[in-house]
């Protein structure tokens, strides 16, 4: 298994551009979910997801979109980058028939918006 | 809503030294406790997950105790090594506030140094 995966590693945007960070993971998990971590804060959840065709938001949702057609993909779109948005991005999923609920985590994407 | 602290920010031992991290979360409601490892610029890697039944894990060097009634858990590392300097990040699973889904709620993380 190739666990959690997310391209591109790094990425330099213009305010204003749009892109998408693409997360995939083979476990055949059913939760997904989306963080930022911006330095002395942490991670911060920002979407997830607990099956295909569904989406819900987290605690900081916006100038995000999501999707889930597929179990396996999870992608995380920027609608029109902000400098604000510059910070490393983590996809994690985990298997909810599993009661230790255990997250795994992806090896994160670096954005920076300038 | 939950929050997750950790405590110290920072810390720097020398090396040979047993050392304890601590996290506290304000909701006891959790489905467990897990601490990663994060090195500069990488992603985050597992190290112990304690179950809300479980008193503690112990993986190697490492050991974890959780009291969920008083909202504490413990990373303790035995006899550190130079190779254990990184960021120690505490996080907890709880039910989102509005719905159904579990969220993790992550501390800022501790930045040990352990000196040669």
């Amino acid at each position: 298994n190739a666990g959690v995966t997310q391209t591109p590693k790094f990425q330099v945007l213009k305010t204003g551009q749009s892109m998408t960070l693409q997360c995939a993971q083979d476990m055949n998990h059913e939760y997904m979910s989306w963080y930022r971590q911006d330095p002395g804060m942490g991670l911060r959840l920002i979407h997830y997801s607990v099956g295909a065709g569904i989406t819900d938001q987290g605690e900081v949702p916006n100038g995000y979109n999501v999707s889930r057609s597929t179990t396996e993909d999870f992608p995380l779109r920027l609608l029109s980058a902000a400098p604000s948005q510059t910070s490393v991005y983590f996809c994690a999923s985990s298997y909810e028939g599993q009661r230790t609920y255990e997250q795994y985590f992806g090896p994160g994407t670096r954005l920076t918006v300038t | 809503k939950q929050e997750v602290t950790q405590i110290p920010a920072a810390l720097s031992v020398p090396e040979g030294e047993n050392l304890v991290l601590n996290c506290s979360f304000t909701d006891s409601a959790i489905y467990n406790l897990q601490w990663f490892r994060q090195d500069p610029g990488k992603g985050l890697t597992s190290l112990l997950l304690i179950q809300s039944s479980q008193r503690e894990q112990t993986s190697g060097r490492l050991n974890a105790s959780l009291d969920k009634s008083s909202g504490r858990s413990t990373l303790y590392i035995a006899a550190s090594q130079p190779g254990d300097s990184a960021t120690y990040l505490c996080a907890v699973l709880s039910l989102v506030t509005s719905g159904s889904a579990r969220q993790l709620t992550f501390g800022s993380g501790t930045q040990l140094t352990v000196l040669p």
